[in-house]
């Protein structure tokens, strides 16, 4: 059973130009998390979503940062016109839902994006 | 705002020392706390407690959560160089929108030597 996937692993980019990172969640697992973790910082919230549903995007900047969650294919977080302070690692996770013994969010391995 | 705050910050001991990683919260909705390990890539999960008093077991590892002083406790006894990692708490909310959000502690810088 694939954990979860993420890709690409190391992305690097340009000041302004656009960063998409994809992930796929463990299989049976609609529900996907993306958290960002600045260096030297702890990982923070960012999105919570659902198939074809945002759930929760409180912890997203309001600009720039848009995520995804198709009803085929992965879950994509895109930033648009990336700045230097864009630069950290990018994680997902999944879960198979509420409930006790469901909600246990698995982690993919990031993506660390650098911004030149 | 949900707060969460490991101690101590950093640890360093000698294979086969015996580790008290301390996590405290402050959560509107708690849900369950979650203690994950990271060493270079991606936090592997360790334990979900949802209940108090009740002792979670895997290995040379073990975690309580008291709710009453909303906090959580991770042991790990004769600890080996591959303990050597950063670990994570992270309660869990159950509230409306924000169900299963994780708030993270900064975590605990634990080093092993040999």
């Amino acid at each position: 059973n694939a954990g979860v996937m993420q890709n690409p692993r190391h992305l690097v980019r340009r000041r302004g130009q656009e960063a998409r990172l994809r992930c796929s969640p463990m299989k049976g697992h609609s529900h996907v998390y993306w958290y960002r973790q600045l260096p030297e910082e702890g990982l923070k919230f960012m999105v919570y979503l659902q198939k074809e549903n945002i759930i929760d995007e409180s912890g997203m900047p309001k600009e720039r940062f848009s995520a995804e969650f198709p009803k085929e294919g992965p879950s994509i977080l895109r930033i648009q016109q990336v700045v230097r302070g864009d630069s950290a690692a990018y994680f997902c996770a999944s879960s198979s839902g509420p409930g006790d013994a469901t909600d246990t969010q698995y982690f993919g391995p990031g993506t660390r994006l650098t911004v030149l | 705002e949900d707060k969460v705050v490991q101690s101590p910050l950093s640890l360093v001991v000698h294979e086969g020392d015996t580790v008290t990683l301390n996590c405290s919260y402050e959560v509107t909705n708690f849900r369950s706390l979650l203690w994950y390990k990271q060493e270079k890539k991606a936090p592997t999960f360790l334990f979900m407690l949802t209940s108090s008093g009740i002792e979670k077991k895997s290995g040379r590892l073990s975690s309580i959560l008291d709710k009453k002083e909303l906090s959580s406790i991770l042991n790990i006894t004769a600890t080996q160089t591959g303990d050597s990692a950063i670990y994570l708490c992270a309660p869990a909310n159950a509230g409306g929108t924000s169900y299963g959000k994780l708030t993270f502690g900064q975590g605990t810088i634990l080093t092993v030597h040999p």
